[in-house]
Order: structure tokens, then C-alpha cells, then sequence
């Protein structure tokens, strides 16, 4: 079993809808949870990150942990264009050993 | 200016053949680390080095070597590449907080 799953999509929406992407994790070990953005043929670049359970919200960005279910959501409200991406969830207890989901490709249609 | 720099970018090469990627960091970190995407975007780490020491060594075949000559440098030279090295070799480097890692362009290596 792989620490940390997440749905591959592809997920495709129109502009403006709200976008939601979900991740589960195995260990509940697993402290600090983070989204990453990854635009085609670049680095992945850090979106957000949250301690333990609740909610992180940064402009059109929410990311939620719910550690009883092992959950990680990132929401993403007007979804623009230029959020088509793929987004990964990644987890650590450590801050050394990182885990990553395979990501979510992500397609806001115009 | 660029924090977490690779090179080459493009690396299209025959199996059996030794090649190095470079990585360097402007950061000032501590930390660096090289990690493997394959074709499904799965991003897997494979080494890290804190201040010239290896910390982190996955399963990987001793085909790659890591190499550190300084902190703010981390090398990977992989030797009798194979079909199956193919793929997106990303350095990323994490400073005093622990959970933000900043990761490079990325190195496409194709083996033919």
C-alpha cells in the first residue's frame, strides 16, 4: 500500500466551478500535509501546507486535513485557466522523508 | 535568479552509457534531495543529503551515485543506464522549515 493515494483524474471543469481534489494517507503518524502545483514541464512549487487537522484558506485556495479519516482536500473556488495543472498531495512526520500522491491532472476549459 | 538550478535539462542517451545530472541551490539550505517522476507523475524520492551527509537512501539500484561536494551542490551520476531510467529526475532542496521543499525544473532523461 502506498502512503499516501490520490485520485489521478484527469478532472476537467469549466471556468469558474469549484474544484475539489482529494487525497488519502496510511500512516497516521503523518503530521504536515502540503499541496503542490505542477505545470507542464516544470518543478512542482508549493501551493500550500497545514499542520494536523483543520483548514488552511489563501485566496481561492482551501486546503483541509480531517486526520480521523486520513483525508487531504484541496478546494479550489472560480477556477481560472491558469490553474490547469497537476496538483500533488505530499505528507511528512519528519520533515526529512516526503510523500507524494501521483497527482491530479487538472483542465479549466475557457 | 534561479534557486534550485539542474543541468542538463534534456539528457537523450544509449543504454549502457554513465551520465551526470548537476544540481545547485542558492538557498542557503541544508538540505537537498533528488527524487524520480516516472510517466504517471508518481514522485518518489530517492536520496537526501543534509549539509554533505547522506541521510536518505532508498531502494535504488547502486547504479546511482550521489555525490555532495558542498551544501548547496548535489550531483547524480548514474552509470549502465537502462530502458527503465527513463523519466524526470528533480532536485529540491528544504530549508529551517522543515516542510517546504523548493524543487528544480527538472532533468528529462530519455535512454534509447
Amino acid at each position: 500500500q502506498k502512503e499516501v493515494e490520490q485520485d489521478p483524474g484527469p478532472l476537467s471543469v469549466p471556468e469558474g466551478a469549484i474544484v475539489s481534489l482529494n487525497c488519502t494517507y496510511s500512516n497516521s503518524a503523518f503530521q504536515y500535509f502540503m499541496w503542490y502545483r505542477q505545470y507542464s514541464r516544470k518543478g512542482p512549487e508549493l501551493l500550500m501546507y497545514t499542520y494536523s487537522s483543520g483548514n488552511k484558506e489563501d485566496g481561492r485556495f482551501t486546503a483541509q486535513v480531517d486526520k480521523s479519516s486520513k483525508y487531504i482536500s484541496l478546494f479550489i473556488r472560480d477556477s481560472q485557466p491558469s490553474d490547469s495543472a497537476t496538483y500533488l498531495c505530499a505528507t511528512t512526520n519528519t520533515g526529512n522523508q516526503f510523500y507524494f500522491g501521483t497527482g491530479t491532472s487538472l483542465t479549466v476549459i475557457p | 535568479d534561479t534557486a534550485v538550478s539542474q543541468t542538463p535539462k534534456y539528457l537523450v542517451t544509449q543504454m549502457g552509457n554513465d551520465k551526470s545530472i548537476k544540481c545547485e541551490q542558492n538557498l542557503g539550505h541544508d538540505t537537498m534531495y533528488w527524487y524520480k517522476q516516472d510517466s504517471k507523475k508518481f514522485l518518489k524520492i530517492m536520496f537526501s543529503y543534509n549539509n554533505k551527509e547522506l541521510i536518505i537512501n532508498e531502494t535504488v539500484p547502486n547504479r546511482f551515485s550521489p555525490k555532495s561536494p558542498d551544501k548547496a551542490h548535489l550531483n547524480l551520476h548514474i552509470n549502465s543506464l537502462e530502458l527503465g531510467d527513463s523519466a524526470v529526475y528533480f532536485c529540491a532542496s528544504r530549508g529551517t522549515d522543515k516542510n517546504i521543499q523548493y524543487f528544480g525544473a527538472g532533468t528529462r532523461l530519455s535512454v534509447l
